[in-house]
């Protein structure tokens, strides 16, 4: 298994400006996520961080918005950059190993955003 | 048409019910089939995965596949105060690592 941690836990921040969440795993991982999760709505995924490389984003999500690093096999950030109202939510970040199969993923508490 | 359906509730249940939680998907490929549970306030945590079809159970609790109706299921038994959250399934193809979740149902015992 592995401890994911976050941060900021929660933040309340100004239309326009942006925000730039850490994720850290306590173990060498090979995949890390992000997510958002909206109030009564799933999980949606926003795109893999690649170690080393440029994050993959799923469709609707685009870097200049939610730009991404990953430095290393154990830690990633998430930027979501010039906000609005409408990108109040929850972030989660997530991570597992792969191994063929199944391969189970572990979230982090997730930070709670508010966009004013 | 979601990928993943699943009612919201909420639903609340008196201590010691069966709790029965249920999603629906549309497509076939899914392999993998998770039921993950969340705390107010925390991520979600995995409680369960199923291969294929076939049932599962882990102490008090019971997954369910049936793939021929694309319909899978979650029992709690004796439910207690403290499975008081929010459920989520989820669906992976094999091989595969991203996640295809439903809404969440959100369960409440009441004491």
């Amino acid at each position: 298994s592995a401890v994911i941690s976050q941060k900021p836990s929660r933040d309340i921040c100004q239309r326009g400006t942006s925000l730039t969440i850490q994720c850290q795993v306590d173990s060498q991982v090979t995949m890390m996520f992000w997510y958002r999760q909206q109030p009564g709505q799933s999980l949606t995924l926003i795109a893999t961080a690649n170690q080393g490389s440029e994050a993959t984003y799923e469709s609707g999500f685009v870097i200049d918005k939610f730009p991404i690093s990953r430095p290393n096999l154990t830690f990633s950030t998430l930027t979501v950059s010039n906000m609005s109202p409408e990108d109040s939510s929850i972030y989660l970040c997530s991570a597992g190993t792969s191994g063929g199969g199944y391969n189970e993923q572990f979230f982090g508490p997730g930070t709670r955003l508010t966009v004013l | 048409q979601k990928e993943v359906e699943q009612d919201p509730g909420p639903l609340s249940v008196p201590e010691g019910a069966i709790v029965s939680l249920n999603c629906t998907y549309s497509n076939s490929a899914f392999q993998y089939f998770m039921w993950y549970r969340q705390y107010s306030r925390k991520g979600p945590e995995l409680l369960m995965y199923t291969y294929s079809s076939g049932n599962k159970e882990d102490g008090r609790f019971t997954a369910q596949v049936d793939k021929s109706s694309k319909y899978i299921s979650l029992f709690i038994r004796d439910s207690q105060p403290s499975d008081s959250a929010t459920y989520l399934c989820a669906m992976a193809f094999s091989n595969d690592y991203k996640l295809s979740f439903g809404a969440g149902t959100t369960v409440t015992v009441r004491a």
